[in-house]
């Protein structure tokens, strides 16, 4: 079992949908979790991070965690052409590595 | 406020050549990772520094791989002999505050073995 799961892309929606991106990890010690967005040929770019259960909303993102179900998920909504990338989920196992997972690639179809 | 600064971009070597890269963290981040990309992949962890020390080195192939931070700041990452396997995107990322842990990554160094 991979130490971070994440569905199966690509994904595709279109323009101004709600894109669901979901994340599954099997350390139940890991804490913290954090969303990266990566477009094609650039680094990571960290979006979201959230820390205890429940929601968390910033502008059109909002990060769901469930640390019973060891779950974590990203919601975009009015999806953008420009948000078409890949949406990167990591934890924080311990000695505070970030494992990834092997990230879902998102398209927004104008 | 600047991100983090890596050098070179992009690298295209022979295998069995040496290679270095080099990163500077956002300025007052004490912790510095590096990490590698393979193609399709999300980033694995290499080393961590909390300052001037290794803190996390489990995952470094040290054969090959060799590490250093002088002075807490900037960091070279160097691979001697480079083989074909080693071809991927190698990132630097910077931390500030442990307790949250949020990195933030250079545009990291493409190289290619050829």
């Amino acid at each position: 079992q991979k130490e971070v799961e994440q569905n199966s892309g690509p994904l595709s929606v279109p323009e101004g949908a709600i894109a669901s991106l979901n994340c599954t990890y099997s350390d139940r010690g890991s804490q913290s979790f954090f969303w990266y967005r990566q477009y094609s040929g650039k680094s990571p770019e960290l979006i979201m991070s959230i820390y205890s259960n429940g929601d968390k909303e910033d502008g059109r993102f909002t990060a769901q965690l469930n640390k019973a179900s060891q779950y974590v998920s990203l919601l975009i909504r009015d999806s953008q052409p420009s948000d078409s990338a890949t949406y990167l989920c990591a934890t924080e196992t311990s000695g505070s590595r970030l494992t990834f997972g092997e990230g879902t690639q998102l398209t927004v179809n104008p | 406020e600047a991100g983090v600064v890596q050098s070179p971009r992009y690298k295209i070597i022979e295998k069995k050549q040496p290679v270095a890269f080099w990163c500077n963290p956002i300025s007052g981040h004490n912790t510095l990772y590096w990490y590698r990309q393979n193609l399709g992949q999300g980033p694995e962890l290499l080393i961590r520094y909390e300052n001037e020390e290794a803190v996390d080195d489990s995952q470094l192939p040290k054969d090959r791989f060799s590490a250093e931070r002088l002075k807490g700041v900037d960091s070279t990452l160097k691979i001697q002999p480079a083989e074909l396997g080693d071809s991927a995107v190698y990132l630097c990322a910077s931390s500030l505050v442990r307790e949250r842990n949020e990195q933030f990554f250079g545009p990291g160094t493409r190289l290619t073995v050829l």
